[in-house]
C-alpha cells in the first residue's frame, strides 16, 4: 500500500521568512495529494490540494509542487506569520479522498 | 450551517465494553470516512464509506466496525475496545467527486482503561 514520509518533523522560523515541508510517496498510482493544518486542539482543515496532472498550484502566501517522476510533493509557505504555527500534514491517494494516507505531520513554529 | 459533528467528545471506558462513536454531516456529502490521531503517525485511516452502504477498510481497521445506513450518519463501533485503541478519532465528510474538500469533525478523545 501507499506509504508517505514527511519531513521535516518540526520546523522552527522568524516570521517573515519562508517555511518549506516535503513529503514522499511510494505508490506511483496515487494521484490526489492535499495539505491540512492542525491548530493545537483543533481539527484538520485543508489549505491547499494538487492532482497529478499538475506540476504546481498556488493560493497567495502558500503554494504546492508536484514531481511525479521522483514522487515528491512540497508545501511551501512565504512571509509566514504567527498564525501560521500548526502542525502541517500531507496526504496521498490514489482516488480523491478514498484510502487517503497521510505523512506523520510537521510542527511549525513562527517566532515573531 | 454546515458541519459534521461526533459524539462524544470525551469518551474513558474500559477493556471489551462495547461502544459507538456517532458522527453526521448535514452537507448531503456522499463520502464519509474514520482517522485515528495517535503521536508521531499522523492520521491513519480506519473505514471509509462512498454511499448509503458501501463501506471499505482503510490502513488500520483490525478492532472497528461501521455502517452507512443512511447518508448523513457513519457511526464508528468498538466491539471490545482495549487499551491500544486510546486515540484521538476524526470523522470526515467530502462530497466525494473530484478535488472534494474533506470536511472533519471536532474529533472524539478515547481513553481505553
Amino acid at each position: 500500500g501507499e506509504n508517505v514520509e514527511q519531513h521535516p518533523s518540526t520546523l522552527s522560523v522568524q516570521e517573515g521568512d519562508s517555511a518549506v515541508i516535503k513529503c514522499t510517496y511510494s505508490d506511483s498510482a496515487s494521484n490526489y495529494f492535499p495539505w491540512y493544518k492542525q491548530e493545537l486542539g483543533k481539527r484538520p482543515q485543508l489549505i491547499i490540494d494538487i492532482r497529478s496532472n499538475v506540476g504546481e498550484k498556488k493560493d497567495q502566501r502558500i503554494a504546492v509542487t508536484l514531481n511525479k517522476t521522483a514522487k515528491h510533493f512540497s508545501l511551501h509557505i512565504t512571509e509566514t506569520q504567527p498564525e501560521d504555527s500548526a502542525v502541517y500534514f500531507c496526504a496521498a491517494s490514489i482516488n480523491n479522498n478514498n484510502d487517503m494516507r497521510f505523512g506523520a505531520g510537521t510542527r511549525l513554529t513562527v517566532k515573531p | 450551517e454546515a458541519q459534521v459533528t461526533q459524539n462524544p467528545r470525551y469518551l474513558i471506558t474500559v477493556t471489551g465494553k462495547k461502544l459507538t462513536v456517532t458522527c453526521s454531516q448535514n452537507m448531503n456529502h456522499e463520502y464519509m470516512s474514520w482517522y485515528r490521531q495517535d503521536p508521531g503517525l499522523g492520521l491513519r485511516q480506519i473505514y471509509y464509506s462512498m454511499n448509503v452502504e458501501v463501506t471499505d477498510k482503510g490502513d488500520v481497521p483490525e478492532g472497528y466496525k461501521v455502517s452507512r445506513k443512511e447518508k448523513r450518519n457513519f457511526p464508528l463501533i468498538l466491539e471490545s475496545p482495549s487499551p491500544n485503541q486510546t486515540s484521538l478519532y476524526f470523522c470526515a465528510s467530502s462530497g466525494g467527486g473530484a478535488g472534494e474538500t474533506q470536511y472533519f469533525g471536532p474529533g472524539t478523545r478515547l481513553l481505553v482503561l
